[in-house]
């Protein structure tokens, strides 16, 4: 599986709308864009996926680059819960292994 | 329905002992996977299983093993144990295998060496 590189922390404000980026500049052409988050003392949460088009669902919207080499997490409005570590991470349309990063410490700041 | 459970939660064990966890995924899931996560390595892929049989694994010792029973129910086992081998070790199952399929974690079986 292809690596991804994403900043090691961020901060964002409470009710403001937060962009994780991640790169991924290997991508293959069938991998998935899958993005999860681990809050303190909890398994890894899923948030969303998507392959090639932009994705929205209840917890976040992904928006993929035209070259696939690239992708945004966005949280529409940060809230104390969604304190947690973000893992971005590509995987092939065949096997399920996944390869976690370091990924992205979110602070959200009351 | 409910989710991902693993048992159990935690485990002391001493150097040379070996240890089974278990991990029932979600009614449905045919796939499972097995992670280990320590603050050094972060996350680390074990193996995964689909319809009992173990589709790929990862870079870690033959001391590391595990199945799965036709009800997709899975096992790992760890035998002769390390000091290094306390971390905590995930399960997470899915609908099926391939990358389009979202995977969902269980809490954790914390396991500590002495």
């Amino acid at each position: 599986d292809a690596k991804t590189t994403q900043p090691n922390s961020m901060e964002s404000n409470e009710e403001e709308p937060v962009h994780l980026p991640c790169n991924h500049s290997t991508i293959s052409g069938t991998d998935y864009i899958h993005w999860y988050r681990q809050l303190p003392s909890q398994g890894p949460e899923y948030v969303i996926h998507g392959l090639t088009s932009n994705v929205n669902n209840r917890m976040a919207s992904l928006a993929i680059a035209e070259d696939r080499k690239s992708s945004t997490l966005i949280l529409h409005r940060a809230t104390l819960r969604d304190a947690a570590v973000y893992y971005c991470i590509l995987r092939a349309s065949t096997g399920n292994q996944f390869y976690f990063g370091t990924g992205t410490s979110l602070t959200v700041i009351p | 329905k409910a989710g991902v459970t693993q048992t159990p939660r935690y485990l002391i064990k001493t150097r040379g002992q070996q240890v089974t966890l278990s991990c029932s995924p979600i009614s449905g899931h045919r796939s499972v996977s097995w992670y280990q996560q320590t603050p050094g390595q972060g996350l680390q892929f074990l193996f995964e299983y689909f319809s009992e049989t173990q589709r790929n694994k990862g870079n870690f010792p033959g001391r590391f093993s595990g199945r799965q029973f036709s009800n997709s129910r899975s096992e790992m086992n760890v035998s002769t144990l390390e000091l290094g081998d306390s971390a905590l070790y995930l399960c997470a199952s899915s609908l099926s295998a391939g990358g389009s399929y979202e995977q969902y974690f269980g809490p954790g079986t914390r396991l500590t060496v002495t």
